[in-house]
């Protein structure tokens, strides 16, 4: 069952192609972020997370980049699979506070 | 997976009767949250946990409150059930501080009538 927004941004990607998901935060003092991927009606499963003092950060066929100058997080995709297709979002927090959680994108992949 | 069971899955009522949704953890995290999650504005916490009976609001507590009689159990009731309270509710936990990974269950899937 649907379990996010209706109107979210999306990005619509070919099977093997690579996908670029982006993130903007407003908060300059934020110094920890986190991708999450949520499924149709699942809940939002931690992908990869970056903390302020690295600019970038890899894992199994996601890589996170941090550009603290213009307040941009981006997740990176490679070779994405139909299993990919979710809606992805960003959560950011600084100095131990709470999480704040962006509104999402909703990747599509085409086989 | 995290070990995260919410009950029920799914609950229809009418408004105004009680509902009391329970979130079941395996981890020993210390801390857990109650979040609801809407079209249009994403995850917005509701109260959370940071140990047995200690715990405190969110930035949407009104109409809620919460319980934690041990580590592994948060409980959210909705004293009374209004329809704008309608929404999917997510349990998560977290191990060491309210700034490290939530790990979240599947949801319970609420709608008042």
């Amino acid at each position: 069952g649907e379990s996010v927004g209706l109107h979210l941004p999306t990005l619509s990607v070919q099977e093997g192609d690579n996908s670029i998901i982006n993130c903007a935060y407003s908060n300059s003092a934020s110094d920890y972020f986190i991708w999450y991927k949520q499924e149709s009606g699942k809940g939002p499963q931690f992908i990869i997370d970056i903390r302020s003092n690295m600019d970038k950060r890899q894992g199994q066929r996601v890589t996170v980049l941090l550009n603290k100058t213009v307040k941009h997080l981006s997740l990176q995709i490679a070779a994405t699979q139909p299993g990919d297709s979710a809606v992805y979002f960003c959560a950011e927090t600084y100095a131990g506070n709470m999480l704040t959680f962006g509104g999402g994108t909703r990747l599509m992949v085409k086989p | 997976d995290a070990g995260i069971t919410q009950s029920p899955r799914h609950k229809v009522t009418e408004t105004g009767t009680p509902v009391t949704l329970r979130c079941h953890q395996t981890e020993n995290h210390r801390y857990m949250y109650w979040y609801r999650q809407d079209p249009g504005h994403g995850l917005r916490l509701i109260h959370y946990s940071y140990g047995v009976k200690d715990t405190d609001k969110g930035e949407v507590s009104d109409g809620y409150s919460v319980s934690r009689s041990k580590t592994e159990d948060f409980l959210l009731t909705l004293e009374s059930a209004t329809s704008s309270q309608t929404s999917v509710y997510f349990c998560a936990i977290s191990g060491q501080g309210r700034d490290q990974p939530q790990h979240f269950g599947d949801g319970t899937r609420l709608s008042i009538l």
